[in-house]
């Protein structure tokens, strides 16, 4: 298995461009999840999903949106690319087995927006 | 809401040495899990551990849901244990880690 697999691995936007973080896990999981961390900082949940045509936001969900339209794909979108979202991007996927929740995540994108 | 708070921020040893940190949280969990986070970026999985003891090897993990906090233990350090930890409650709230530097 490839577990979570994420492109790209680098981007740089300029301002007011858009783009999308892809996101595919193969592990058959029901929960998707996206995470940005600034430098020196922990994770903030961006958005997650639950299961594919469910959706939610979650902590900082200003200025993205996401769409899950089957279990493997959990795409990110950014409109309007601001400096403030230059970070780097981690895509997670968990399996609510008996109340467990364990993630396991992606490589990461590395986005800067100048 | 909930708060995950970490300790110490940072984190000094010489190879060798034991190591204990530490993952308090605000309110009651039942999902904790502690992460390496290599100096390449990777997050790597250490412990899915809601409650109770864990070992794998040099690390063990504690968890005494009903006070709140978790620990991890790491014996004999190496210079490969160097990164950032980070414990996650509730799946998502993550703390903001503690950095841990090994000297050879």
């Amino acid at each position: 298995n490839a577990g979570v697999t994420q492109t790209p691995k680098f981007r740089i936007l300029k301002i007011g461009q858009s783009m999308t973080l892809q996101c595919t896990q193969d592990m058959n999981h029901n929960y998707m999840y996206w995470y940005r961390q600034d430098p020196g900082m922990g994770l903030k949940l961006i958005y997650y999903s639950v299961g594919a045509g469910i959706t939610d936001k979650g902590e900082v969900p200003n200025g993205y949106n996401v769409s899950r339209s089957t279990t493997e794909d959990f795409p990110l979108r950014l409109e309007l690319a601001a400096p403030s979202q230059t970070s780097v991007y981690f895509c997670a996927s968990s399996y609510s087995v008996g109340g467990s929740y364990e993630q396991y995540f992606g490589p990461g994108t590395r986005l800067t927006v100048t | 809401g909930i708060q995950v708070e970490q300790s110490p921020p940072d984190l000094i040893l010489q190879e060798g040495a034991n190591s204990t940190l530490r993952c308090n949280f605000s309110d009651s969990v039942n999902n904790l899990q502690w992460f390496h986070q290599n100096p390449w970026g990777q997050l790597i999985n250490l412990f899915y551990i809601p409650s109770g003891t864990k070992q794998n090897g040099r690390l063990s993990a504690t968890t005494v849901a009903t006070e709140r906090y978790s620990l991890l233990y790491i014996s004999s350090s190496q210079t490969t244990d160097s990164g950032v930890y980070f414990c996650a409650a509730f799946s998502w709230r993550f703390g903001a880690g503690t950095r841990l530097t090994v000297k050879p």
